[in-house]
């Protein structure tokens, strides 16, 4: 079956700091891969998609990056974290081959400081 | 471009009772799917229902179904024998079925649902 895995839970950074979130996903292959980020008593927002290696769509302009170096991984990153990059990140995967639902990570909640 | 529209931010049943969260969606395509995502207190993210819009029967998973208008473009949820572990943010979600695309999810902006003792 396939699973995916989202590190860390938690994190504390202060404003200026560099940020990589990992996420990786098991028991399949080529899977399109998502990030979003959740505010506080908000909806999802989309950040970036990927459909292959190497191959990062932006929705939202920031000062947040997506590589995705092998099949099954996908990172999330920044140079310098700003206050308003604080929130609660997910990364999804989903089939690409049908129209299957999309299945999330546990999530990240990142706190800027 | 798509969107999804919740219009009740919460909404509170008693145990054991039934209620129905609505979502309505706006888009030009004919064909899409049509997702209710539950996200409790732990905030993962977990798959409740999926409807394909060429299915004009409603979906069911043992307590929850859809009432799905695709000329009204609605599609909302109901939530039979309610109990305490429902709790949750409820999101309705939307995603076009179309060659080439990464095949976006556009989520709603979510209704927290309260089962009360």
């Amino acid at each position: 079956s396939q699973t995916i895995h989202q590190w860390p839970a938690t994190l504390v950074q202060p404003v200026g700091s560099p940020l990589s979130l990992e996420c990786t996903v098991e028991g399949t292959s080529n899977p399109n891969l998502y990030w979003y980020r959740q505010a506080a008593g908000r909806g999802l927002q989309l950040l970036f998609y990927s459909v292959g290696i190497g191959q990062i769509s932006s929705e939202v302009p920031q000062n947040l990056s997506a590589s995705r170096p092998q099949d099954r991984q996908f990172i999330l990153s920044s140079k310098k974290l700003l206050l308003s990059d604080s929130g609660f990140y997910l990364c999804a995967w989903s089939d690409p081959r049908g129209f299957q639902p999309q299945h999330f990570g546990d999530g990240t909640r990142l706190s800027i400081l | 471009a798509q969107t999804v529209t919740q219009s009740q931010p919460e909404m509170s049943v008693q145990e054991a009772e039934t209620v129905t969260l609505s979502c309505t969606y706006d888009t030009s395509e004919s064909n899409y799917y049509l997702f209710w995502y539950k996200q409790p207190p732990s905030r993962q993210m977990i798959l409740v229902i999926r409807q394909e819009a060429y299915k004009q029967q409603n979906a069911t998973e043992n307590r929850f179904s859809v009432n799905f208008q695709k000329a009204a473009k609605s599609f909302s949820l109901k939530i039979s024998d309610s109990q305490l572990g429902d709790t949750a943010m409820y999101f309705c979600a939307f995603i076009l079925v179309s060659s080439g695309s990464a095949r976006q999810l556009t989520f709603g902006s979510g209704t927290q649902l309260t089962v009360l003792p």
